[in-house]
Protein backbone atom coordinates (compact mmCIF):
# COMPACT_ATOMS: atom_id res chain seq x y z
CA UNK A 1 0.00 0.00 0.00
CA UNK A 2 1.22 3.62 -1.30
CA UNK A 3 0.06 4.94 2.41
CA UNK A 4 -1.68 8.18 2.32
CA UNK A 5 -0.87 10.53 -1.06
CA UNK A 6 -1.12 14.02 -0.54
CA UNK A 7 -0.25 16.73 -3.59
CA UNK A 8 1.22 18.92 -3.91
CA UNK A 9 4.37 18.14 -1.51
CA UNK A 10 4.67 22.46 -1.26
CA UNK A 11 2.76 25.54 -2.49
CA UNK A 12 3.81 28.85 -2.95
CA UNK A 13 1.15 31.13 -4.15
CA UNK A 14 -0.17 34.80 -4.26
CA UNK A 15 -2.45 36.54 -0.89
CA UNK A 16 -5.83 35.82 -2.79
CA UNK A 17 -5.06 33.23 -5.12
CA UNK A 18 -7.23 29.89 -5.12
CA UNK A 19 -5.20 26.72 -3.36
CA UNK A 20 -6.19 23.09 -3.94
CA UNK A 21 -5.07 20.31 -1.64
CA UNK A 22 -5.37 16.63 -2.83
CA UNK A 23 -5.69 13.58 -0.77
CA UNK A 24 -5.83 10.18 -1.49
CA UNK A 25 -6.54 7.85 1.58
CA UNK A 26 -5.55 4.31 1.90
CA UNK A 27 -7.77 1.88 -0.04
CA UNK A 28 -10.76 0.45 2.78
CA UNK A 29 -10.34 3.52 5.27
CA UNK A 30 -13.89 4.78 5.77
CA UNK A 31 -12.76 7.93 7.75
CA UNK A 32 -10.92 10.78 6.40
CA UNK A 33 -9.09 14.18 8.38
CA UNK A 34 -7.62 17.32 7.12
CA UNK A 35 -5.23 19.12 9.87
CA UNK A 36 -3.31 22.03 10.27
CA UNK A 37 0.47 22.29 11.17
CA UNK A 38 1.89 25.97 12.68
CA UNK A 39 4.29 26.38 14.91
CA UNK A 40 1.80 28.75 17.18
CA UNK A 41 -1.10 26.51 17.33
CA UNK A 42 0.34 22.83 16.51
CA UNK A 43 -2.10 20.37 14.96
CA UNK A 44 -5.57 21.65 14.58
CA UNK A 45 -8.67 18.98 13.28
CA UNK A 46 -10.11 21.11 10.23
CA UNK A 47 -12.98 18.98 9.14
CA UNK A 48 -13.30 15.16 9.13
CA UNK A 49 -15.45 12.80 6.80
CA UNK A 50 -17.46 9.00 7.17
CA UNK A 51 -17.95 7.22 3.97
CA UNK A 52 -17.65 10.69 1.95
CA UNK A 53 -19.87 12.05 3.94
CA UNK A 54 -18.30 15.64 6.30
CA UNK A 55 -18.91 14.90 10.27
CA UNK A 56 -17.28 17.58 11.67
CA UNK A 57 -16.34 20.44 10.12
CA UNK A 58 -16.26 23.06 13.21
CA UNK A 59 -12.88 23.48 13.08
CA UNK A 60 -12.70 24.94 9.59
CA UNK A 61 -10.87 28.51 10.09
CA UNK A 62 -13.72 30.40 8.12
CA UNK A 63 -15.38 30.37 4.85
CA UNK A 64 -12.56 30.92 2.72
CA UNK A 65 -11.93 27.36 3.44
CA UNK A 66 -13.82 24.04 2.04
CA UNK A 67 -13.67 20.84 1.79
CA UNK A 68 -14.76 17.83 -0.51
CA UNK A 69 -15.18 13.96 -0.93
CA UNK A 70 -16.79 13.08 -3.97
CA UNK A 71 -15.44 9.77 -3.75
CA UNK A 72 -14.01 7.22 -1.57
CA UNK A 73 -10.66 7.73 -2.91
CA UNK A 74 -10.25 11.45 -2.65
CA UNK A 75 -10.85 14.49 -1.14
CA UNK A 76 -9.92 18.28 -1.61
CA UNK A 77 -9.52 20.70 0.77
CA UNK A 78 -9.88 24.58 -1.27
CA UNK A 79 -8.81 27.95 0.08
CA UNK A 80 -10.23 31.02 -1.72
CA UNK A 81 -9.09 33.42 -1.50
CA UNK A 82 -5.85 32.53 0.26
CA UNK A 83 -3.98 34.67 3.03
CA UNK A 84 -0.75 35.18 4.51
CA UNK A 85 -2.04 33.19 7.61
CA UNK A 86 -3.24 30.50 5.81
CA UNK A 87 0.44 29.55 5.51
CA UNK A 88 1.02 25.91 7.45
CA UNK A 89 1.52 22.51 6.60
CA UNK A 90 -1.76 20.75 5.72
CA UNK A 91 -2.02 16.99 6.56
CA UNK A 92 -4.77 14.63 5.63
CA UNK A 93 -5.21 11.21 7.40
CA UNK A 94 -7.29 8.32 7.03
CA UNK A 95 -8.57 5.20 9.49
CA UNK A 96 -10.42 2.29 9.42
CA UNK A 97 -13.63 1.12 10.06
CA UNK A 98 -12.56 -0.16 13.52
CA UNK A 99 -11.20 3.40 14.04
CA UNK A 100 -9.79 4.71 16.72
CA UNK A 101 -7.64 1.50 18.24
CA UNK A 102 -5.12 1.82 14.80
CA UNK A 103 -4.92 5.27 15.08
CA UNK A 104 -5.01 7.47 11.95
CA UNK A 105 -2.59 7.03 8.90
CA UNK A 106 -0.76 10.71 7.93
CA UNK A 107 0.17 11.73 4.95
CA UNK A 108 3.52 13.46 4.13
CA UNK A 109 1.71 16.70 4.00
CA UNK A 110 1.40 20.10 2.27
CA UNK A 111 4.03 23.02 2.84
CA UNK A 112 1.59 26.13 1.66
CA UNK A 113 2.94 29.39 1.92
CA UNK A 114 0.92 32.55 0.82
CA UNK A 115 3.19 35.69 0.11
CA UNK B 1 -13.71 16.36 27.33
CA UNK B 2 -10.57 14.90 26.32
CA UNK B 3 -6.76 16.81 26.89
CA UNK B 4 -2.80 16.08 26.35
CA UNK B 5 -0.50 17.53 28.06
CA UNK B 6 3.80 16.90 26.79
CA UNK B 7 5.35 18.16 30.04
CA UNK B 8 8.72 19.05 28.31
CA UNK B 9 8.75 21.24 24.68
CA UNK B 10 11.88 20.69 24.62
CA UNK B 11 14.61 17.49 25.50
CA UNK B 12 18.23 16.98 24.57
CA UNK B 13 20.03 13.66 25.40
CA UNK B 14 23.52 12.54 24.52
CA UNK B 15 23.46 9.39 21.84
CA UNK B 16 23.44 5.92 23.74
CA UNK B 17 21.87 7.66 26.89
CA UNK B 18 18.19 6.87 27.94
CA UNK B 19 15.22 8.89 26.75
CA UNK B 20 12.38 9.89 28.34
CA UNK B 21 9.43 12.10 27.01
CA UNK B 22 6.44 13.10 29.16
CA UNK B 23 3.01 13.13 28.64
CA UNK B 24 -0.47 13.43 30.89
CA UNK B 25 -4.02 13.11 29.73
CA UNK B 26 -7.13 13.77 31.00
CA UNK B 27 -9.60 11.69 29.68
CA UNK B 28 -13.73 10.98 30.98
CA UNK B 29 -13.78 7.84 29.34
CA UNK B 30 -11.25 5.02 28.91
CA UNK B 31 -8.54 6.80 26.12
CA UNK B 32 -6.46 5.21 23.86
CA UNK B 33 -3.13 6.84 23.70
CA UNK B 34 -0.72 6.99 20.77
CA UNK B 35 2.90 8.38 20.59
CA UNK B 36 3.65 9.56 16.78
CA UNK B 37 6.86 11.13 15.48
CA UNK B 38 7.65 13.01 13.11
CA UNK B 39 10.82 13.71 11.35
CA UNK B 40 12.08 17.03 9.71
CA UNK B 41 10.12 18.13 6.50
CA UNK B 42 8.19 14.26 7.54
CA UNK B 43 4.83 14.02 7.91
CA UNK B 44 3.73 11.44 11.52
CA UNK B 45 4.16 8.14 11.87
CA UNK B 46 2.91 5.88 14.58
CA UNK B 47 5.23 4.59 17.04
CA UNK B 48 3.08 2.63 19.26
CA UNK B 49 -0.47 2.66 20.96
CA UNK B 50 -2.16 1.33 23.93
CA UNK B 51 -5.56 0.37 23.69
CA UNK B 52 -6.94 -1.23 27.31
CA UNK B 53 -4.66 -4.12 26.50
CA UNK B 54 -1.15 -4.62 28.00
CA UNK B 55 0.17 -1.55 29.97
CA UNK B 56 3.27 -1.85 28.77
CA UNK B 57 3.30 -0.74 24.82
CA UNK B 58 6.41 -2.09 22.88
CA UNK B 59 7.00 0.11 19.52
CA UNK B 60 9.05 0.60 16.91
CA UNK B 61 12.83 1.39 16.88
CA UNK B 62 13.26 0.27 20.40
CA UNK B 63 10.90 2.90 22.34
CA UNK B 64 7.90 1.61 24.72
CA UNK B 65 5.68 3.98 26.93
CA UNK B 66 4.03 2.90 29.69
CA UNK B 67 0.03 3.69 31.06
CA UNK B 68 -0.63 4.40 34.54
CA UNK B 69 -3.90 5.26 35.20
CA UNK B 70 -3.31 6.09 38.58
CA UNK B 71 -1.02 8.94 37.28
CA UNK B 72 -2.30 9.51 34.40
CA UNK B 73 0.77 9.53 32.28
CA UNK B 74 2.02 7.81 29.25
CA UNK B 75 5.61 8.79 29.15
CA UNK B 76 7.48 7.52 26.47
CA UNK B 77 11.15 5.66 26.95
CA UNK B 78 14.03 4.40 25.20
CA UNK B 79 17.00 2.84 26.74
CA UNK B 80 19.65 3.88 24.20
CA UNK B 81 19.36 7.12 22.46
CA UNK B 82 20.00 7.37 18.41
CA UNK B 83 21.19 10.29 16.37
CA UNK B 84 18.28 8.97 13.73
CA UNK B 85 15.77 9.52 17.07
CA UNK B 86 16.03 13.20 16.68
CA UNK B 87 12.80 14.17 15.79
CA UNK B 88 9.37 15.55 17.20
CA UNK B 89 7.46 13.37 19.39
CA UNK B 90 3.43 13.97 19.84
CA UNK B 91 1.57 12.36 22.43
CA UNK B 92 -2.00 11.41 21.51
CA UNK B 93 -5.30 10.90 23.34
CA UNK B 94 -8.14 9.85 21.69
CA UNK B 95 -11.54 8.48 24.05
CA UNK B 96 -14.03 5.96 23.62
CA UNK B 97 -17.42 7.77 21.46
CA UNK B 98 -15.44 10.94 20.61
CA UNK B 99 -16.53 10.25 16.84
CA UNK B 100 -12.65 8.89 16.68
CA UNK B 101 -11.14 12.10 17.02
CA UNK B 102 -7.48 12.48 18.00
CA UNK B 103 -6.40 15.15 20.66
CA UNK B 104 -2.65 16.31 20.31
CA UNK B 105 -0.12 17.51 22.72
CA UNK B 106 1.68 20.17 21.77
CA UNK B 107 4.69 18.40 20.81
CA UNK B 108 8.68 17.36 22.38
CA UNK B 109 11.52 18.01 20.27
CA UNK B 110 13.94 15.48 20.70
CA UNK B 111 17.66 16.61 19.91
CA UNK B 112 20.26 14.07 20.51
CA UNK B 113 24.10 15.24 20.88
CA UNK B 114 27.07 13.03 19.47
Amino acid sequence: DAGVIQSPRHEVTEMGQEVTLRCKPISGHDYLFWYRQTMMRGLELLIYFNNNVPIDDSGMPEDRFSAKMPNASFSTLKIQPSEPRDSAVYFCASSYRVGVINGYTFGSGTRLTVV
Amino acid sequence: AQSVTQLDSHVSVSEGTPVLLRCNYSSSYSPSLFWYVQHPNKGLQLLLKYTSAATLVKGINGFEAEFKKSETSFHLTKPSAHMSDAAEYFCVVSEAGSARQLTFGSGTQLTVLP
